[in-house]
């Protein structure tokens, strides 16, 4: 299974981009990326996925590296609300869904 | 269309004693999980089953036991419980290639 690298924290001011990385360098050909993100005193929600190419939806962006060795989830815009731990997470279709540390993003007003 | 649910919210247990977590999903997917959140830590998978009728061990299996009921229902059994077993426990079901969905999750107490 490909383990992904997060870092542990990060900030950013309100209304401001936010970018959030992740390395996968050991993934295969075939596996999904996929971001969740856990509110405070709550069980973790889909944020987005993607195979290859880039990926948007209306809480973020992925952007996925040429050689999917990494990838960023992009927040366009945070908000106080946006202030979450997120994981990324390669499905590698074998069932085993494993979560890592996660990035806690901290949003300063 | 209620997504996962888990019962109870919350419990507390004295050590030794035993106690079924319960996870039903109404979305039709065929792969549930249970996680285990320490606090200030990432999700752990304890058991998962990929489809009914099939079950697997996570990173954390010892201590717990599952049963797949049918395809709505996965539960988690601590048949001793420990104080290392305090946790909040997460129950998800997943339909391939779409998205994860999670339970609002049971707060565990083993005094």
């Amino acid at each position: 299974d490909a383990k992904t690298t997060q870092p542990n924290s990060m900030e950013s001011n309100e209304e401001e981009p936010v970018h959030l990385p992740c390395n996968h360098s050991t993934i295969s050909g075939t596996d999904y990326i996929h971001w969740y993100r856990q509110l405070p005193s709550q069980g973790p929600e889909y944020v987005i996925h993607g195979l290859t190419s880039n990926v948007n939806n209306r809480m973020a962006s992925l952007a996925i590296a040429e050689d999917r060795k990494s990838s960023t989830l992009i927040l366009h815009r945070a908000t106080l609300r946006d202030a979450a731990v997120y994981y990324c997470i390669i499905d590698s279709g074998t069932y085993k869904y494993i979560f890592g540390t996660g990035t806690r993003l901290k949003v300063l007003a | 269309n209620a997504g996962v649910t888990q019962t109870p919210k919350f419990q507390v247990l004295k050590t030794g004693q035993s106690m079924t977590l319960q996870c039903a999903q109404d979305m039709n997917h065929n792969s549930m999980y249970w996680y285990r959140q320490d606090p200030g830590m990432g999700l752990r998978l304890i058991y998962y089953s990929a489809s009914e009728g099939t079950t697997d061990k996570g990173e954390v299996p010892n201590g717990y036991n599952v049963s797949r009921l049918n395809k709505r229902e996965f539960s988690l059994r601590l048949e001793s419980a420990a104080p290392s077993q305090t946790s909040v426990y997460f129950c998800a079901s997943y339909r391939v290639g779409a998205e994860a969905f999670f339970g609002q999750g049971t707060r565990l107490t083993v005094v």
